[in-house]
């Protein structure tokens, strides 16, 4: 099974508008962390935000949110206000296994993305 | 800058070679790992490794090498080439504990090799 799941594999949205990017996860850990990253053509990797499973608040991080909805297991990326430069790739991500007991985890399991395109 | 460090951008290779693609941090993480991103597929997990001395496989390691002999550096190496590792290579650290998982992996700028 997939640990997690992307099924947007395309999106446009306009300039100015907000748009949601859906991502749902499968783990049996109660103790994980979630991540979005985004990859602008030129193909970096820029971290964006982070949820962990135990926060109870939903993550911000300027123009980016992270509406978290632990018990349907979903983490969807919500960028508001869209920007032309917010044409890119974006990968939803887990890394499982944070408790103390499993030494803080290390591995990261990505999504295969949605490709965001914005619209003038 | 701080960060991870890449090396080569770009190679093209020929079927049955071998090479190593290096990869250096300096913000003295404990984990770093290896992924290959492929069109449609995401970024899979090749090797990782949790501290100097330590390394483990992750999906997808047939064909590829790594050791870790300082907190450093971490290469990845091609036995023998094949055009099926025709991908972007990246590597990616972090910190370790739980609390400080937050600030996310950090990845190098990726290797683009070709196979011939």
């Amino acid at each position: 099974a997939q640990k997690i799941t992307q099924t947007q594999p395309g999106m446009f949205v306009q300039e100015k508008e907000a748009v949601t990017l859906d991502c749902t996860y499968d783990t049996s850990d109660q103790s994980y962390g979630l991540f979005w990253y985004k990859q602008p053509s030129s193909g970096e990797m820029i971290f964006l935000i982070y949820q962990g499973s135990y926060d109870e608040q939903n993550a911000t991080e300027g123009r980016y949110s992270l509406n978290f909805q632990k018990a349907r297991k979903s983490a969807n990326l919500v960028i508001s206000a869209s920007q032309l430069g917010d044409s890119a790739m974006y990968f939803c991500a887990m890394r499982e296994g944070l408790g103390v007991l499993t030494g803080g985890g290390n591995k990261l399991t990505f999504g295969t993305g949605t490709q965001l395109k914005v619209e003038l | 800058n701080a960060g991870v460090t890449q090396t080569p951008k770009f190679q093209v290779l020929k079927t049955g070679q071998s090479m190593t693609l290096q990869c250096a941090q300096d913000m003295n993480h404990e984990y770093m790992s290896w992924y290959r991103q492929d069109p449609g597929m995401g970024l899979r997990l090749i090797h990782y490794s949790v501290g100097a001395g330590i390394t483990d496989q992750g999906e997808v390691p047939n064909g590829y090498n790594v050791s870790r002999s300082t907190t450093e550096d971490f290469p990845l190496r091609l036995l023998s080439a094949a055009p099926s590792q025709t991908s972007v290579y990246f590597c990616a650290s972090s910190y370790s504990g739980s609390g400080l998982v937050r600030y996310g992996y950090t990845f190098g700028s990726g290797t683009r090799l070709t196979v011939v």
